[in-house]
């Protein structure tokens, strides 16, 4: 299944490097979403677009900047991360025409993210 | 408040045992949408069912079957006849409302052993 990839599948980075995640979905989708799971917490939904526009943003720190440049790309540039941040990111893609938010949600193989 | 309750944290088994993983749900609700994900070591999470509010028929689907009861709050997932490769973490959730969020349990860690 290659409906959403990921790119890097692994990250190691120092809390002052600057790197970015991406993230492509071929299903024809229209609303992406990125998702932080650390170790031993419940995911985390972080950024939700629909049609290119954000549409939540939950109490992300700015260190984390989201981008969507179309419906089939998302982006979630790092910068001055803190070795907490250190988990497996993990992108979503659903055809939400109506913005419901109930559609199946289908997910990439994560990043893995270490922060030094 | 939406909340997603799967009790148990590890289940191990050995291989062609039957095994059910528990949740347990809790909305305000009425209409709602109910998922089962599986997520293998290699971390993707990989969708399994998706099933709404309104119906309560249970799914068979494979060595899958899943059981919805209203009544109870609960949305069972029975794996018949378990192999090896169904050792993974699941992840039961829900969806409701016009928000966007997906509320997941912590997930149940399956072992099969051979």
């Amino acid at each position: 299944e290659t409906g959403v990839t990921q790119t890097p599948r692994h990250l190691v980075m120092g809390m002052t490097n600057k790197k970015s995640l991406k993230c492509e979905q071929h299903l024809g989708h229209n609303a992406m979403y990125w998702y932080k799971q650390s170790a031993k917490k419940p995911l985390e939904l972080m950024f939700v677009y629909n049609f290119k526009e954000q549409t939540e943003n939950n109490s992300v720190p700015s260190r984390f900047s989201p981008e969507c440049p179309n419906s089939s790309h998302l982006f979630l540039h790092l910068h001055t991360l803190q070795p907490e941040d250190s988990a497996l990111y993990l992108c979503a893609s659903s055809q939400d025409e109506r913005g419901e938010g109930w559609e199946t949600q289908y997910f990439g193989p994560g990043t893995r993210l270490l922060v030094l | 408040a939406q909340k997603v309750t799967q009790a148990q944290t590890e289940i191990s088994v050995v291989e062609k045992e039957d095994v059910t993983l528990d949740c347990v749900y809790e909305t305000r609700d009425t209409t709602y949408y109910l998922f089962w994900y599986k997520q293998p070591p290699s971390g993707e999470l990989v969708f399994l069912i998706r099933r709404n509010s309104f119906d309560e028929q249970n799914e068979i689907s494979g060595r899958y079957s899943w059981n919805f009861q209203k009544s109870t709050s609960s949305f069972n997932f029975t794996i018949t006849a378990s192999q090896v490769v169904d050792s993974a973490v699941y992840f039961c959730a829900l969806s409701g409302g016009s928000n966007y969020k997906l509320t997941f349990g912590k997930g149940t860690l399956l072992t099969v052993n051979p």
